[in-house]
């Protein structure tokens, strides 16, 4: 079974702060993928890597960094948190880069919640 | 713009059959997702359409029309567990994953 873990379910921070959310996934899938989910909006794509070192922008990546320095492992950095970076935050990860129609599998999610 | 559209709650009853419905206007089209997401949990992948049809699995079909952007998810024999959120995805031409808001089941005994 594929597993995706995410550092933290519950987290809550300061406006200001710097913010680290961590993503691990043990399938040696190529693919990873932040979003945010809020409610009445579908997922948003943040940013996604398909490869060590490499990431792409995705819809929403305003205020937010990543970073992908093992195959595994996905951060997700929030420069200086705001409140409207209140959200759930899901990782996901997928099987091959050239396979693009790959199921996406996801972690159990943050929620972060920023004072 | 791209756009996926399906109802924000719906409700049924235990051992009922219920249709989800999802229909999408994106740029291109490679493949359509469901995915069943319980309250506080991670969605996790329920069906993959990319050929119009009906594909069955279980107590769960989905069926896709292309000429008409069209989805629908088909829960049989409803049971309690099936009460979750149920959310359609389209891969567009650049294999991006455009989302809908998802549809909330609820199901009564």
């Amino acid at each position: 079974d594929v597993k995706v873990t995410q550092s933290s379910r519950y987290l809550v921070k300061r406006t200001g702060e710097k913010v680290f959310l961590e993503c691990v996934q043990d399938m040696d899938h190529e693919n990873m993928f932040w979003y945010r989910q809020d409610p009445g909006l579908g997922l948003r794509l943040i940013y996604f890597s398909y490869d060590v070192k490499m990431k792409e922008k995705g819809d929403i990546p305003e205020g937010y960094s990543v970073s992908r320095e093992k195959k595994e492992r996905f951060s997700l950095i929030l420069e200086s948190a705001s409140t409207n970076q209140t959200s759930m935050y899901l990782c996901a990860s997928s099987l091959q880069a050239q396979e693009r129609t790959d199921t996406q599998y996801f972690g159990p999610g943050t929620r972060l919640t920023v004072l | 713009g791209q756009n996926i559209d399906q109802p924000t709650e719906m409700t049924a009853t235990e051992g009922a059959i219920v249709q989800i419905n999802c229909t999408y206007q994106t740029s291109g089209f490679n493949g359509l997702f469901w995915y069943q997401q319980h309250a506080g949990e991670a969605p996790t992948f329920l069906s993959y359409n990319v050929l119009d049809g009906l594909e069955e699995k279980g107590r769960f079909s989905s069926f896709l029309s292309r000429s008409k952007g069209y989805s629908y998810l088909l829960l049989k024999e409803l049971q309690m567990k099936d009460s979750a959120s149920y959310l359609c995805a389209v891969l567009d031409s650049n294999y991006q994953l455009i989302w809908g808001a998802g549809t909330k089941l609820i199901i009564k005994p």
